[in-house]
């Protein structure tokens, strides 16, 4: 079964604090693996959207890469407007389901 | 180009009631998915509906139910309500059933008491 492991649970980080948020995923014939962004009361935002190990992609402060078993959302220089959930999916092979992990909390200090 | 809209935003029930949450996707969208997301489990998918067909469906009981319209909008119905059932329901909308990027809306708040 298709699984998505996120990591850590929560993390608060000061302003200006780089770090990066970790999805570990167990697909066969991984589809595409996605980063969301959640706020408290709204539904998840698209961020961005990998196909293949290796790959990555940026925005803003933002940049998510690609490995054969994990991705990671790194945070640069992070601002207290970058607090949120970050939500990691995948899609697998067999059919369009989107499965996503549980989440990563980041709070930024000012 | 309006998002995707649910309704109602808050809704408390009791158990053993039913409940019908509604949700109206971004125009010239015709993939709809709708998922549960719990402080504990996370997102989790419920079904997945296009062309007023479900293409796919998670692992929920078959209290949970839904269906689409012609017009792409979707509804989904829960009975026999259980205390666990209160979480946030949120609709997504898609282009494609590809669903390469989804469009979520806010979601209906359901308590369960």
């Amino acid at each position: 079964e298709d699984q998505v492991t996120q990591s850590p649970e929560a993390l608060r980080l000061q302003e200006g604090e780089s770090s990066s948020l970790n999805c570990s995923y167990t697909v066969s014939g991984l589809r595409g693996l996605f980063w969301y962004r959640q706020d408290p009361g709204k539904g998840p935002e698209f961020l961005f959207t990998l196909y293949s190990a290796g790959e990555e992609k940026e925005k803003e402060r933002l940049k998510a890469t690609l490995t054969k078993k994990e991705s990671f959302l790194h945070i640069t220089a992070p601002k207290p407007e970058d607090s949120a959930t970050y939500l990691c999916a995948v899609q697998g092979p067999v059919d369009d389901k989107i499965i996503f992990g549980k989440g990563t909390r980041l709070h930024i200090l000012p | 180009k309006a998002g995707v809209t649910q309704t109602p935003r808050y809704l408390i029930k009791t158990r053993g009631q039913q409940v019908t949450l509604s949700c109206s996707p971004i125009s010239g969208h015709r993939s709809v998915s709708w998922y549960q997301q719990t402080p504990g489990q996370g997102l989790q998918f419920l079904f997945e509906y296009f062309s007023e067909t479900q293409r796919n469906k998670g692992n929920f009981p078959g209290r949970f139910s839904g269906r689409q319209f012609s017009n792409s909008r979707s509804e989904m119905n829960v009975s026999t309500l259980e205390l666990g059932d209160s979480a946030l329901y949120l609709c997504a909308s898609s282009p494609a059933t590809t669903n390469e990027k989804l469009f979520f809306g806010s979601g209906t708040q359901l308590s369960v008491l």
